[in-house]
């Protein structure tokens, strides 16, 4: 079973600031999710990547398959993405079910 | 489409008592996940489903808990009888070839 660990835990930074959330893996997988949990409960799907890069407006997510680690990056932040952050890999691998990092929950003060 | 359709939003319940959680996966998905969030314990799948055939059921906790998808639209968890641990958001998730899931709001579960 793949085992996802997320750093930090906790992040706290001024509005403007570049936000970087790190990802690492312990399988090898064919991609890997991040996904955005709003404060009010909901869950988001951001990316799917399974190589490179990815960008989606303010948001960037990375990752190196040798290393098995990815990051998602926000630059510019702002108070709206204060939310809780959350990698997740395939269970075993592949295409099927997916395990979770604890999750990082990010504030942005104004 | 309305998106992933969950119900109910919240339910309590007593010690013992059976609950039933409700999903309608988006139209055209071939994809269903069940997923468990605690505090505890984060994100957790309890089983999946892929042309409504369950694929994977090994997280799903004890044989208290059931899941059936008896058609592309509709599935069911079940959990019997139901223990306070059991209090958790329950989500469910589809994806076409389980690829970026789209998630439900999530049933709140209270088991007292």
């Amino acid at each position: 079973k793949n085992e996802v660990e997320q750093s930090p835990q906790n992040l706290t930074a001024q509005e403007g600031e570049f936000i970087t959330i790190n990802c690492s893996y312990s399988v090898g997988i064919s991609a890997l999710h991040w996904l955005q949990q709003h404060p009010g409960g909901g869950i988001v799907s951001l990316f799917m990547l399974s190589s490179g890069k990815k960008k989606h407006g303010r948001l960037i997510a990375t990752i190196n398959i040798q290393e098995k680690h990815s990051s998602l990056h926000i630059t510019a932040s702002h108070p709206r993405d204060s939310a809780v952050y959350i990698c997740a890999a395939p269970e075993g691998g592949g295409a099927d079910g997916l395990t979770f990092g604890k999750g990082t929950h990010l504030i942005i003060q104004p | 489409d309305a998106g992933v359709i969950q119900s109910p939003r919240h339910e309590v319940t007593e010690m013992g008592q059976e609950v039933t959680l409700r999903c309608k996966p988006i139209s055209g998905h071939d994809y269903l996940f069940w997923y468990r969030q605690t505090m505890m314990r984060g994100l957790e799948l309890l089983i999946y489903f892929n042309n409504n055939v369950p694929i994977d059921d090994s997280g799903m906790p004890e044989d208290r808990f059931s899941a059936k998808m008896p058609n592309a639209s509709f599935s069911t968890l079940k959990i019997q009888p139901s223990e306070p641990r059991d209090s958790a958001v329950y989500f469910c998730a589809s994806s076409l070839g389980a690829i970026l899931p789209f998630f439900g709001q999530g049933t709140r579960l209270t088991v007292v």
